[in-house]
């Protein structure tokens, strides 16, 4: 499998510009993470699904920001507007299972997000 | 609510030094806890996960401890190279009742210099 897929890898917007990060799962894998990582806070958890349904949104800082899982291989998050201190690296993770028996995350090589 | 944290924040050691990287977490319920590396301008990679009942776990010349009634791992690098050099990150996964959510430390810069 070539692991998780992200895109685009580095994107450079004007603030109030609307953005959209894509994620490709591992296949097989019911689990979908988002991450925001910043030199202030690290690692914080946005969102994460379970066969495609949002199970948890709480880290999702504010209205600007959502996510949607169509399908088993295709994620998406977007912001709108964005703004200068959503400038961060985002990072979608995949597991194929939780709870007692949980494996490890794998990351996808994240997008590095800079709004101007 | 779990709180994750690595001390030292960076770590610069010679070659060929033995050197231990440690992690403290605030509840003991945990499932497991994860050590992950991070590369510069990579995603991170799993190293190792110790569950709940195991002291601790091995592979290569990492060993990585667990120790639930003091709060803490230790990720023990054993003969550290240059290409050891990266942030290490540890990682609490919460106890039954919990939700899926993986609780990171702000990680610890290895730096090992030829």
């Amino acid at each position: 499998d070539a692991g998780v897929i992200q895109s685009p890898r580095h994107e450079v917007t004007e603030m109030g510009q609307e953005v959209t990060l894509r994620c490709k799962p591992i296949s097989g894998h019911d689990y979908l993470f988002w991450y925001r990582q910043t030199m202030m806070r690290g690692l914080e958890l946005l969102i994460y699904f379970n066969n495609n349904v949002p199970i948890d949104d709480s880290g999702m800082p504010e209205d600007r920001f959502s996510a949607k899982m169509p399908n088993a291989s295709f994620s998406t998050l977007k912001i709108q507007p964005s703004e200068p201190r959503d400038s961060a690296v985002y990072f979608c993770a995949s597991t194929p299972r939780a709870g007692a028996t949980q494996e490890t995350q794998y990351f996808g090589p994240g997008t590095r997000l800079l709004v101007l | 609510k779990q709180e994750v944290t690595q001390i030292p924040a960076a770590l610069s050691v010679p070659e060929g030094e033995n050197l231990v990287l440690n992690c403290s977490f605030t509840d003991s319920a945990i499932y497991n806890l994860q050590w992950f590396r991070q590369d510069p301008g990579k995603g991170l990679t799993s190293l190792l996960l110790i569950q709940s009942s195991q002291r601790e776990q091995t592979s290569g010349r990492l060993n990585a401890s667990l120790d639930k009634s003091s709060g803490r791992s230790t990720l023990y690098i054993a003969a550290s190279q240059p290409g050891d050099s990266a942030t290490y990150l540890c990682a609490a996964y919460p106890g039954q009742g919990g939700s899926e959510k993986l609780v990171f430390g702000k990680g610890t810069k290895l730096t090992v210099n030829p």
